[in-house]
């Protein structure tokens, strides 16, 4: 069965500090692979989603990036963290093709922004 | 953009009680999807439903898939206290990329033991 693991699972960073949080799948290939950030309040908002090593569309224009160096990883990145950039971040992955609707989503990672 | 109407916000009932929530969107939908998200957690998929007029059940939870496909419900049967939490209703619309979602805001279930 698939499995989807994010790390850190809570992080507090101050203002400037640069951050990477990690997505990985297990028991798939080829996933499809997206990062989302839930503010308070329960909305859920595509940040990058990827369909293969080294491919990334951005949803969201913003101080974050993201890059997929292997086939199940899936980096959340930033040089310089902003007050903003506060929330729960969820990494999510899905199969290609038709079945590219159905997501999965990981535990998720606290991020606090000091 | 699209969006869905997901109704009630929040439900407060008493264990063994069943509980009913949909939602409802103003375009066609191509699948619906529904999550359920504990407190610091990731959402965790219930159901999915594919095809108009399906019917699809997962335990004490029963999903359906409108006829319109533009509407779908989940029910919960006979609560319990882990049935607490925020379920989400979300689909990609048609005439779009079927790897954008579109969420639901949620429904808040409260059970009392």
């Amino acid at each position: 069965s698939q499995t989807i693991h994010q790390w850190p699972a809570t992080l507090v960073q101050p203002v400037g500090s640069p951050l990477s949080l990690e997505c990985t799948v297990e028991g798939t290939s080829n996933p499809n692979l997206y990062w989302y950030r839930q503010a308070a309040g329960r909305g859920l908002q595509l940040l990058f989603y990827s369909v293969g090593i080294g491919q990334i569309s951005s949803e969201v224009p913003q101080n974050l990036s993201a890059s997929r160096p292997q086939d199940r990883q899936f980096i959340l990145s930033s040089k310089k963290l902003l007050l903003s950039d506060s929330g729960f971040y969820l990494c999510a992955w899905s199969g290609q093709g038709s079945r590219a609707d159905t997501q999965y989503f990981g535990p998720g990672t606290r991020l606090t922004v000091l | 953009g699209q969006q869905l109407n997901q109704s009630p916000q929040s439900m407060f009932i008493q264990e063994g009680e069943d509980v009913s929530m949909n939602c409802t969107s103003s375009s066609i939908f191509n699948t619906w999807l529904w999550y359920k998200q504990d407190p610091g957690e990731g959402p965790v998929l219930l159901i999915a439903l594919y095809k108009a007029g399906e019917l699809t059940s997962n335990g004490r939870l029963t999903a359906q898939f409108g006829i319109t496909r533009k509407d779908s419900f989940l029910n919960i049967s006979a609560s319990i206290p882990s049935d607490v939490g925020i379920y989400f209703c979300a689909g990609p619309g048609s005439g779009g990329s079927n790897y954008k979602l579109t969420f639901g805001k949620g429904t808040l279930l409260t059970v009392n033991p």
